[in-house]
């Protein structure tokens, strides 16, 4: 079955940068969009970006370009997440979740498990 | 930016139906599709393009999309519905999420 598996818990210094990665398995991982989802705290889902394994083509929400760099290593299906200069209100659990492209009529299924980053000083 | 306006809270009492609106601008010309998250747990994907249910969602969760409002219906809910419900749509190439409703079944 498609599964999205997720690296472990991290705890970052402010300043820090920290690099989430999700394995997939079950498809085949380059006829599939990944997209980048957190959820900080008691609060909602906000979109980070997407990658293209195919292509290694990217969009970042607005928010994040500059801040968030999304990779892919097609040899292992797996793509990354790196999100530097962190700051408190980056703590979030970071989920990973598989698209067919990024357009208007796509949706996200399924998702990762969750990667909870915590940055505190 | 284009935002998606849920209510914070339903209430719905077992077996009846509940109704979770998504309100946003021209919504209805966009695709909505909908997540449940329970606690602890990631989002599962229970409605997609305005009203598809994925395989293995119950047929009691339907949805709609018209005008400024998405709607996601659960008829006969039960007691394992209880969870946050989020809508999501497409702007300019980019993923909006709705800031969730609590459904509690009582």
């Amino acid at each position: 079955q498609v599964q999205l598996v997720q690296s472990g818990a991290e705890v970052k210094k402010p300043g820090a940068s920290v690099k989430v990665s999700c394995k997939a398995s079950g498809y085949t991982f380059a006829g599939y969009y990944m997209h980048w989802v957190r959820q900080a705290p008691g609060q909602g889902l906000e979109w980070l970006g997407w990658i293209n394994p195919k292509s290694g083509g990217t969009k970042y929400a607005q928010k994040f370009q500059g801040r968030a760099t999304m990779t892919t290593d097609t040899s292992i299906s797996t793509v990354y997440m790196e999100l530097s200069s962190l700051r408190s209100d980056d703590t979030a659990v970071y989920y990973c979740a598989r698209s067919i492209e990024a357009a208007g009529n796509d949706w996200f299924d399924p998702w990762g498990q969750g990667t909870l980053v915590t940055v505190s000083s | 930016s284009y935002e998606l306006t849920q209510p914070p809270s339903v209430s719905v009492s077992p077996g009846q139906t509940a109704s979770i609106t998504c309100f946003g601008d021209k919504l209805g010309d966009k695709y909505a599709c909908w997540y449940r998250q329970k606690p602890g747990q990631s989002p599962v994907l229970v409605i997609y393009q305005d009203n598809k249910r994925p395989s293995g969602i119950p047929e009691r969760f339907s949805g709609s999309n018209s005008g400024n409002t998405a709607t996601l219906t659960i008829s006969g809910t039960q007691a394992m519905d209880e969870a946050d419900y989020y809508c999501q749509a497409w702007d300019s190439s980019t993923a909006v999420f709705g800031g969730g409703t609590k459904l509690t079944v009582l």
